[in-house]
C-alpha cells in the first residue's frame, strides 16, 4: 500500500540541525494532517491542513513549521529541536478533512534528537 | 479538555481465545468511534469504526459496541489469531477533524 508516502524513515538529528520531513499522498485527498507518537502517549494531532489551507495549529512550538504547497504534499522543516521531540512523526490524509472518515497513515518517519 | 481513556495497556491471550478492549470518552458530542491497529514498524490502519446512531457493528472476528450513556466503547476480537498482534488506537471525534486517541493497547497472541 503507496497511498500515503513518508521520507525519510529514519532521522537522527542534533538540536542545531535543520531537517525536513517530507509526506505525498496519492489518493486524491484534500486533507492532510501531521501527528507526533510518542511512546505511552496518545497520537497527538499537530498540524492540519485543508485544501491547502492550515486549519489547526494544535499549539505546537514554532521550531516545528508545516508547509503545504499542494493538496499532495505536506512538510514538516525542523529547526533547533529538542531531545524530547524524538517521536514517530506520523502523516495522514483524509478525503475531506471534515470528521467522521478514515484517515489514512503514512509509514511515518522516526526522529531521534541528540 | 477532552480524553479518551484506554484499558489495558497490555493484553496477552492464548490463540483462539477472544480479546476485548475498552474506551472511555469524555466529550458527549463525540459521535464517530474509529478503531486503528498498529503493527510492529508498520502504519496505523483502520479496522473498524462505528457511529453514534448504531449499538454494535461486526465485521468477521472483530466487533464494536457502543453504549453513549456511560460513554463508552468496546474492541472485541474473537477467535485471535497471531497476525492479530498489533497495537490498537481507539478514537473519538464529535464530527470534526479532531481524533482524540486512547493511549494504544499492546495485543498479544500467544501461539
Amino acid at each position: 500500500e503507496t497511498g500515503v508516502t513518508q521520507t525519510p524513515r529514519h532521522l537522527v538529528m542534533g538540536m542545531t540541525n535543520k531537517k525536513s520531513l517530507k509526506c505525498e499522498q496519492h489518493l486524491g485527498h484534500n486533507a492532510m494532517y501531521w501527528y507526533k507518537q510518542s511512546a505511552k502517549k496518545p497520537l497527538e494531532l499537530m498540524f492540519v491542513y485543508n485544501f491547502k489551507e492550515q486549519t489547526e495549529n494544535n499549539s505546537v512550538p514554532s521550531r516545528f513549521s508545516p508547509e503545504c504547497p499542494n493538496s499532495s504534499h505536506l512538510f514538516l522543516h525542523l529547526h533547533t529541536l529538542q531531545p524530547e521531540d524524538s517521536a514517530l512523526y506520523l502523516c495522514a490524509s483524509s478525503p475531506s478533512g471534515g470528521g467522521r472518515e478514515k484517515l489514512f497513515f503514512g509509514s511515518g518517519t522516526q526522529l531521534s534528537v541528540l | 479538555g477532552e480524553n479518551v481513556e484506554q484499558h489495558p495497556s497490555t493484553l496477552s491471550v492464548q490463540e483462539g481465545d477472544s480479546a476485548v478492549i475498552k474506551c472511555t470518552y469524555s466529550d458527549s458530542a463525540s459521535n464517530y468511534f474509529p478503531w486503528y491497529k498498529q503493527e510492529l514498524g508498520k502504519r496505523p490502519q483502520l479496522i473498524i469504526d462505528i457511529r453514534s446512531n448504531v449499538g454494535e457493528k461486526k465485521d468477521q472476528r472483530i466487533a464494536v459496541t457502543l453504549n453513549k450513556t456511560a460513554k463508552h466503547f468496546s474492541l472485541h476480537i474473537t477467535e485471535t489469531q497471531p497476525e492479530d498482534s498489533a497495537v490498537y488506537f481507539c478514537a473519538a471525534t464529535s464530527g470534526t477533524y479532531k481524533y482524540i486517541f486512547g493511549t494504544g493497547t499492546r495485543l498479544k497472541v500467544l501461539a
